[in-house]
C-alpha cells in the first residue's frame, strides 16, 4: 500500500468556520508533511512532523494548526481563513528525512468565502 | 540556500516522440537526491524517477530517464514515445541529505499533442 488518503478533496467555508483536513497513511513512514499549492505553483512547505513531533514550522499563520495524533494520522485544523488561504493542501509522507521519496496524496482543494 | 531552476514554463510533443524537460539546481552539498514529480489534472504528485548524487549511472524507468550531470549540475528528464497520459505539471525537486524540505522548481507543463 503506497497510499497517502485525503479528506475531503473538496471543502468550501466561511471566513469564520472552523474546519479540519485529515491526511493518512499506512506505509509505516514516520515523517509527514503539509504543503500548499497555488494554481501552476510548487508545492509551498507549511509543516513537518517526524515521529509524531513537529519538527519544521515554516512561519505559518495561527490560523493554521497541525496536529499528529498518531503515526499513520495528520490532521489541519483551520479556523478564521482568509479569502487568500484558497488553495490546493497537499499532504505528504516518506521515511524520516525523507530517506526514499515523498509520497503525496490527492489534496483538498480549499475555497474560502 | 539550495536553489532549483526549471526555465522552461511550457513545453509541447507530438505523441510518440521524445522530449527533454530540463533542471539546473544549485548546491554546494555532496550528499543529496535529486527528483522528477508529475502532477496532472488529478492534482496528485506522482515521483517519476529519482537520482542519487552519489551514482554516477543516470536512473532509468521505462520510457523516463534522466541526464546527470552532477559537475554542471544539471539534471535532465527525458520523455520517449510520448503518451497522452504525460501530458502534466512536471516538477524538478532537490532534497538534502538529512534535510526535511524538498525544495522545488517553478514547474513546467507539458502537453502532448495527438
Amino acid at each position: 500500500d503506497t497510499e497517502v488518503t485525503q479528506t475531503p478533496k473538496h471543502l468550501v467555508m466561511g471566513m469564520t468556520n472552523k474546519k479540519s483536513l485529515k491526511c493518512e497513511q499506512h506505509m509505516g513512514h514516520r515523517a509527514m508533511y503539509w504543503y500548499k499549492q497555488k494554481a501552476k505553483k510548487p508545492p509551498e512547505l507549511m509543516f513537518v512532523y517526524s515521529y509524531e513531533k513537529l519538527s519544521i514550522n515554516e512561519s505559518v499563520p495561527s490560523r493554521f494548526s497541525p496536529e499528529c495524533p498518531n503515526s499513520s494520522l495528520l490532521n489541519l485544523h483551520l479556523h478564521a481563513l482568509q479569502p487568500e488561504d484558497s488553495a490546493l493542501y497537499l499532504c505528504a509522507s516518506s521515511q524520516v528525512a525523507l530517506r526514499t521519496e515523498a509520497f503525496f496524496g490527492q489534496g483538498t482543494r480549499l475555497t474560502v468565502v | 540556500a539550495q536553489t532549483v531552476t526549471q526555465s522552461q514554463p511550457e513545453m509541447s510533443v507530438q505523441e510518440a516522440e521524445t522530449v527533454t524537460l530540463s533542471c539546473t539546481y544549485d548546491t554546494s552539498e555532496s550528499d543529496y537526491y535529486l527528483f522528477w514529480y508529475k502532477q496532472p489534472p488529478s492534482r496528485q504528485m506522482i515521483l517519476v524517477i529519482r537520482q542519487e548524487a552519489y551514482k554516477q549511472q543516470n536512473a532509468t524507468e521505462n520510457r523516463f530517464s534522466v541526464n546527470f550531470q552532477k559537475a554542471a549540475k544539471s539534471f535532465s528528464l527525458k520523455i520517449s514515445d510520448s503518451q497522452l497520459g504525460d501530458a502534466a505539471m512536471y516538477f524538478c525537486a532537490y532534497w538534502k541529505g538529512g534535510s526535511e524540505k524538498l525544495v522545488f522548481g517553478k514547474g513546467m507543463k507539458l502537453t502532448v499533442n495527438p
